[in-house]
């Protein structure tokens, strides 16, 4: 079974509205940590924002804001007032157990094009 | 400097040809990582290392041969490779924790590679 699923297809916004991209994963691991990226056409993977499995609280990065749901294991990330330039492509990538020597790889999903219309 | 350079950002070799990318980061990190995208596939971990050691090889071809100096700078020495082995190749850097749990990663910008 794949660890990250990202199946939208390429999403589209208008200008100024939210937007939500999707992202479950799989881990037997209680100990877990999530996070998303954002990768413009220039390549490089830009951090966006991370969430714990014990967090209790959603965690937020200026727009960026991500749904954890933990019992449905989905870590959805939502993107308020869209701009311009948050059109690239969105990773949801996975690092399971603490993150100690080998398990400080992450797993990422297919990932999701997002355009944003003016 | 800034985060996480790349050199070059664009290569084009031959098979036959024997040529290195180089990582360096600025953040003060001591966990650094070699990452292959190939197109439409997930990003797929090739490398890790900790504070210099080699933790991870992730089932990668002998023709890819990483080398970590110090803290701050990561090679990746590649020869004889093949037009599959055509992608953008990412470095990342991340802090190894007192807890010994390992931080976000942060990326570089990518070498775009063409294997011709």
């Amino acid at each position: 079974a794949q660890k990250i699923t990202q199946t939208q297809p390429g999403m589209f916004v208008q200008e100024k509205e939210a937007v939500t991209l999707d992202c479950t994963y799989d881990t037997s691991d209680p100990s877990y940590g999530l996070f998303w990226y954002k990768q413009p056409s220039s390549g490089e993977m830009i951090f966006l924002i991370y969430q714990g499995s014990y967090d209790q609280q959603n965690a937020t990065e200026g727009r960026y804001s991500l749904n954890f749901q933990k019992a449905r294991k989905s870590a959805n990330l939502v993107i308020s007032a869209s701009q311009l330039g948050d059109s690239a492509m969105y990773f949801c990538a996975m690092r399971e157990g603490r993150g100690t020597g080998a398990n400080s790889k992450l797993t990422f999903g297919k990932g999701i094009t997002l355009s944003v219309r003016p | 400097e800034t985060g996480v350079t790349q050199t070059p950002r664009h290569l084009v070799m031959g098979m036959t040809n024997k040529k290195s990318l180089k990582c360096e980061q600025h953040l003060g990190h001591n966990a650094m990582y070699w990452y292959k995208q190939s197109a439409k596939k997930p990003l797929e971990l090739m490398f890790v290392y900790n504070f210099k050691e080699q933790t991870e090889n992730n089932s990668v071809p002998s023709r890819f041969s990483p080398e970590c100096p110090n803290s701050s700078h990561l090679f990746l020495h590649l020869h004889t490779l093949q037009p599959e082995d055509s992608a953008l190749y990412l470095c990342a850097s991340s802090q190894v924790l007192v807890s010994g749990s390992t931080d976000t990663q942060y990326f570089g910008p990518g070498t775009r590679l063409t294997v011709l």
